[in-house]
């Protein structure tokens, strides 16, 4: 079956410390994945997606299909980025319909 | 603003009361996609539409559910007799364009939040 997993519910560091939001997947065939954030009080934004292989408001995210790992980085944390992440898998199954992680709250304190 | 708008943003009624939703893609986008997000969990797929053609329903749409997409732009989700269990965030998504690359990409409304009392 199909599955994306984030195990961190929170994640909690101080402003300027490195991030890394952990996602694992399973899936048989040839994965895309994504990640989205949604800040405070606004709709679900999407950050980055693996093909682009680019680096958004400082975070980068590399593939891993030996350790089916996705995991979100940032060398720099910003106060700014306390928001919910969501890791994404498409692909499964036709249509290009989304599995989400359950999420990682990140809270960026001063 | 990605485009997608949803309509309405929030919805109180009461258990065995009807409700409909609305959702407007980006610029008409063909592909149209339903989520639906309960408390501590990420979005979960509901159905996609392909102009008017309903082409997957996920195991979550019961038949209390139904979805429409009857001219191929915006899209209507309605739940019967709803339950206290139907209370979520009802999200909608589409690519933001055609240029390629661009399908594969969701772009997301901001949500219909229903609580059933």
């Amino acid at each position: 079956a199909q599955r994306v997993t984030q195990p961190e519910k929170l994640l909690s560091v101080f402003k300027g410390a490195p991030v890394e939001l952990k996602c694992n997947y399973s899936y048989s065939g040839s994965p895309e994945l994504f990640w989205y954030v949604q800040y405070s009080r606004q709709r679900l934004q999407l950050l980055l997606r693996h093909i682009s292989r680019e680096s958004i408001k400082g975070f980068t995210a590399d593939l891993n299909k030996g350790e089916t790992s996705f995991h979100l980085k940032k060398p720099f944390a910003q106060e700014e980025d306390s928001a919910m992440y969501y890791c994404a898998l498409s692909g499964a199954g036709g249509y290009n319909k989304l599995i989400f992680g359950a999420g990682t709250r990140l809270a960026v304190h001063p | 603003d990605t485009g997608v708008s949803q309509d309405p943003r929030h919805k109180i009624t009461k258990r065995g009361q009807n409700v409909t939703f609305r959702c407007d893609p980006i610029s008409e986008h063909n592909r149209l996609y339903w989520y639906r997000q309960t408390l501590g969990q990420g979005p979960e797929f509901l159905t996609y539409f392909q102009n008017e053609a309903q082409l997957e329903k996920s195991r979550l749409l019961s038949d209390r559910f139904s979805a429409e997409r009857p001219k191929g732009s915006f899209s209507t989700l309605e739940i019967q007799r709803t339950e206290q269990g139907d209370s979520a965030m009802y999200l909608c998504a589409s690519p933001p364009s055609f240029r390629p690359g661009d399908e594969e990409t969701q772009y997301f409304g901001p949500g219909t939040r229903l609580l059933v009392l």
